[in-house]
């Protein structure tokens, strides 16, 4: 079935530690690729997105993400996190065939130890 | 910074009451979007508005939902008699272009039906 997943409900990582969160997606042709950031109480933010070109992007607050074709993957990265970093993550795509909607994975809950 | 409004912020009513939620776009924006999150689940695609008619709509968006752009600036969303299920958390969004460019998403609306 066509879907956004991300395996991860929680994590918890400490303050200053890497982190990484998953994301596949299972549609026939790669789509457009999103990570968005929902702190508590407040709307959801664009971290960053993944067209075409460099697997390898760069996004807000210090955060990056790698598309890999072959795994059908986006991971979210951030080398050193910060307290301020604890909130909801969603991975979502938008497909080609109907550039009208966002569609969301389940979100990664991330919180920080301090 | 431009951003998407949205009021009120929260909105408590009585099963089988028509609500109607706003919401003002950034104003050079041409798509405008309606999702939900029920609490502890994804968030979820409504529909779609763009040139004043819908572009696309999910399963979700039957014909107790309705939306309007009735002036310049606003764009509401209008449950006519509201189930318990409805319940949920609403965003309004909006992009420039289609939605593989950035969503600009308000802070929510959350509607408690009671």
């Amino acid at each position: 079935a066509q879907s956004v997943t991300q395996p991860d409900i929680h994590i918890t990582v400490s303050e200053g530690a890497s982190l990484e969160l998953r994301c596949n997606y299972s549609y026939g042709a790669t789509p457009y690729l999103f990570w968005y950031v929902q702190s508590p109480g407040q709307g959801l933010q664009l971290l960053l997105k993944y067209f075409s070109g460099d697997t390898l992007v760069q996004g807000i607050k210090g955060f990056e993400a790698e598309f890999k074709r072959s795994q059908s993957s986006f991971n979210l990265r951030k080398p050193s996190v910060h307290w301020s970093d604890a909130a909801e993550y969603f991975c979502a795509v938008v497909l080609y065939s109907s550039a009208s909607k966002i569609i969301f994975g389940s979100g990664t809950r991330l919180s920080i130890r301090p | 910074e431009p951003e998407v409004t949205q009021t009120p912020s929260h909105q408590v009513t009585q099963m089988g009451q028509e609500v109607i939620l706003r919401c003002v776009p950034i104003s050079n924006h041409l798509y405008f979007y309606w999702y939900r999150q029920i609490l502890g689940q994804k968030v979820e695609f409504l529909v779609s508005f763009y040139n004043n008619e819908i572009s696309e709509k999910s399963e979700i968006f039957d014909d107790q939902f309705s939306v309007e752009r009735p002036d310049g600036s606003n764009f509401t969303l209008k449950i006519r008699s509201t189930k318990l299920e409805d319940s949920a958390m609403y965003f309004c969004a909006s992009t420039q272009e289609r939605a593989n460019t950035e969503a600009f998403f308000g802070q929510g609306t959350r509607l408690t039906v009671v």
